[in-house]
Formats: structure tokens, sequence, C-alpha cells
């Protein structure tokens, strides 16, 4: 089955920190990932939609300054939180789709824990 | 605005079975999906449903009415590791899939 992959899964930083996380499709190709972040008890919240090779869709309200994300192949797309605060302590999720949007499943990573002191 | 609702909490009995509801609205449908989320964990895919009827797939069965904008997650002989919380994601005309705030369920012995 299509696996996905996410590098750290667990990271604590400190205020003012950036942070790097990254998520790879593993046996497959993904012109497409997606970001996530969940607050505990919380449903998915997307931040932004990673497209290889161009720049990224953010949703309303997600800073794309803050939130770096870079498609640069067909399996890794990285999301860097800059200049991490507190509130910024999250799971951080990332999903692939192997063909792009065509009501196929996304296939999840297992999450980042961020917890920035 | 798109909308999905589903209820916040369910307690059932092992053996037992039990059902979640769903309802949508969307900006168009590209289907229905279910996933099941262990606490600290990602979701993990349980169905998809884009034509009306039920999906069967071993314990789990899925039904969707694209008429009522409603949809179900029916799980049969549950068992201790199906307490988890189950999303329900609608995929709007855009392909993007628009959350439930997911239902936690409480499997008692």
């Amino acid at each position: 089955g299509a696996v996905v992959s996410q590098h750290p899964s667990r990271v604590i930083c400190k205020s003012g920190t950036s942070v790097k996380i990254e998520c790879r499709s593993l046996d497959f190709q993904a012109t497409t990932m997606f970001w996530y972040r969940q607050f505990p008890k919380k449903s998915l919240m997307l931040m932004a939609t990673s497209n290889e090779g161009s720049k990224a869709t953010y949703e309303q309200g997600v800073e794309k300054d803050k939130f770096l994300i870079n498609h640069a192949s067909l399996t890794l797309s990285t999301l860097t939180v800059t200049s991490a605060h507190p509130e910024d302590s999250s799971f951080y999720i990332c999903s692939a789709n192997p063909v792009e949007g065509q009501g196929v499943e996304q296939y999840f990573g297992p999450g980042t824990r961020l917890t920035v002191t | 605005g798109q909308n999905i609702d589903q209820p916040t909490e369910m307690t059932a009995t092992e053996g037992a079975i039990v059902q979640i509801n769903c309802t949508y609205q969307t900006s168009g449908f590209n289907g229905l999906f279910w996933y099941q989320q262990h606490a600290g964990e990602a979701p993990t895919f349980l169905s998809y449903n884009v034509l009306d009827g039920l999906e069967e797939k071993g314990r789990f069965s899925s039904f969707l009415s694209r008429s009522k904008g409603y949809s179900y997650l029916l799980l049969k002989e549950l068992q201790m590791k199906d307490s988890a919380s189950y999303l329900c994601a609608a995929m709007d005309s855009n392909y993007q899939l628009i959350w439930g705030a997911g239902t936690k369920l409480i499997i008692k012995p």
C-alpha cells in the first residue's frame, strides 16, 4: 500500500527558533501533498496544499511567511515553522494523493508532535 | 457554507453494533470518507463512498445518501481496540476534504 513518512515524529524547540518537518511518499509519486494541523480533541485543519514545482496554496488565516512549504520533488514536501512560538505547539500531519484530486483517499503520514517552549 | 456534522461522543458495549452518523453540506461533492484516529496518531483510511448505497468491508460498513447529504459508519462485533475517534470528511468540487470534528467512540466491556 501507499506509505507516507514524516520526520521527525516529535520535536521540542525553543521559542524563536525554526523547525523543519519532512513529508515523504515512500512508494509512490505525489504531485499534491497536504499539510494539516490538529489541536487536541479537534478535527484536522487544512493549512496548505503543496504542489510539486509550484508555490503552495495556503488556506485563509494561515501565514505563508511563517509556515514555509517547499515541494521540491514528487516524493518530498517540507513544512518549516519559522520563529516558532508556544501557540504553534500542535500535531502536524501531512498527506499525499497518488493521483491528483481524483477522489482517492489521502494517505497520511504518522504526524509530527511539535512542542515550543 | 460548507459544514460537516457528526456526534461528539458515543458509547457502546464490546460485541455490539454502533452506527455513527454524519451529515454534510458542501460546494459540489466528490465523495465521502471515513477515517479512524487513535489518540496521538494520524488518521487511517476506513472507507470511501461516492455512489448511494452501502459498502461493506469486514466488520465496518459505510452508507451514503447523496440526496440527503447523509452518511453513516456501521461497526459490528465491537472490539476494545475500536475505541477511537471516527472522522467523517466530504470532498468538495475542488477535491478538498471538509472535515467533521470527529466522533469519539468509547467501548465498554
